[in-house]
């Protein structure tokens, strides 16, 4: 299993530019989100996904859209990036279950830089 | 006030040592909990998971007191290869389907020879 796999991982916009961060996980599980993490502070949930077709904000969502075809993929896009967009992006998948501890996987992240 | 609060360290121990580091949640109605693991540029990883009688894993321990909202991680006879950021990380299920993980900033561990 590659487990979860994040492309690219490093990439440098300019201001206004948009561009699609890839995430794909071979694992079958049905959550996957996206975390951005800044100096000092936690990992923030961007969006999320419990299922294919499904999609849902978390705390940090403006700027950025996603969607979910199949279980597999689950991509970020950035629609005209702006410097505070500056991040670290995490990938991560977990299978879903209630009153479970649901380990989640985290992808090697992409570095963005926006200028 | 954050939902998870950590102090951030930077931690500087001997090889050898025993240290502790302490958390504190904002959510009373966090049902899962678990420390991650994260080296300088890396991805985060499970460290454990926090059960509520509190558990051992090798040279790890962990405890949960639910009534303080406190999670604490004790790690004895520190190595070198323990050096990185510890991510406390309370989760609660969200109805939809999931369990939202919060985490908090993280403690920075140094150990030294």
């Amino acid at each position: 299993n590659a487990g979860v796999t994040q492309t690219p991982k490093f990439q440098v916009l300019k201001t206004g530019q948009s561009m699609t961060l890839q995430c794909a996980q071979d694992m079958n599980h049905e959550y996957m989100s996206w975390y951005r993490q800044d100096p000092g502070m936690g990992l923030r949930l961007i969006h999320y996904s419990v299922g294919a077709g499904i999609t849902d904000q978390g705390e940090v969502p403006n700027g950025y859209n996603v969607s979910r075809s199949t279980t597999e993929d689950f991509p970020l896009r950035l629609l005209s990036a702006a410097p505070s967009q500056t991040s670290v992006y995490f990938c991560a998948s977990s299978y879903s279950r209630r009153n479970s501890y649901n380990e989640q996987f985290f992808g090697p992240g992409t570095r963005l830089t926006v200028l | 006030r954050k939902e998870v609060e950590q102090d951030p360290g930077p931690f500087n121990v001997p090889e050898g040592a025993t240290v502790a580091f302490n958390c504190t949640y904002s959510n009373s109605a966090s049902q899962s909990f678990f420390w991650y693991r994260q080296d300088c540029r890396k991805e985060p990883k499970l460290l454990m998971s926090v059960y509520s009688s509190g558990n051992e894993d090798g040279r790890f321990t962990a405890q949960l007191n639910r009534a303080s909202q406190y999670i604490s991680l004790l790690i004895r006879d520190s190595k070198l290869s323990d050096s990185a950021t510890y991510l406390c990380v309370p989760s609660t299920w969200i109805s939809g389907g999931y369990n939202k993980l919060i985490f908090g900033a993280g403690t920075r561990l140094a150990v030294h020879p």
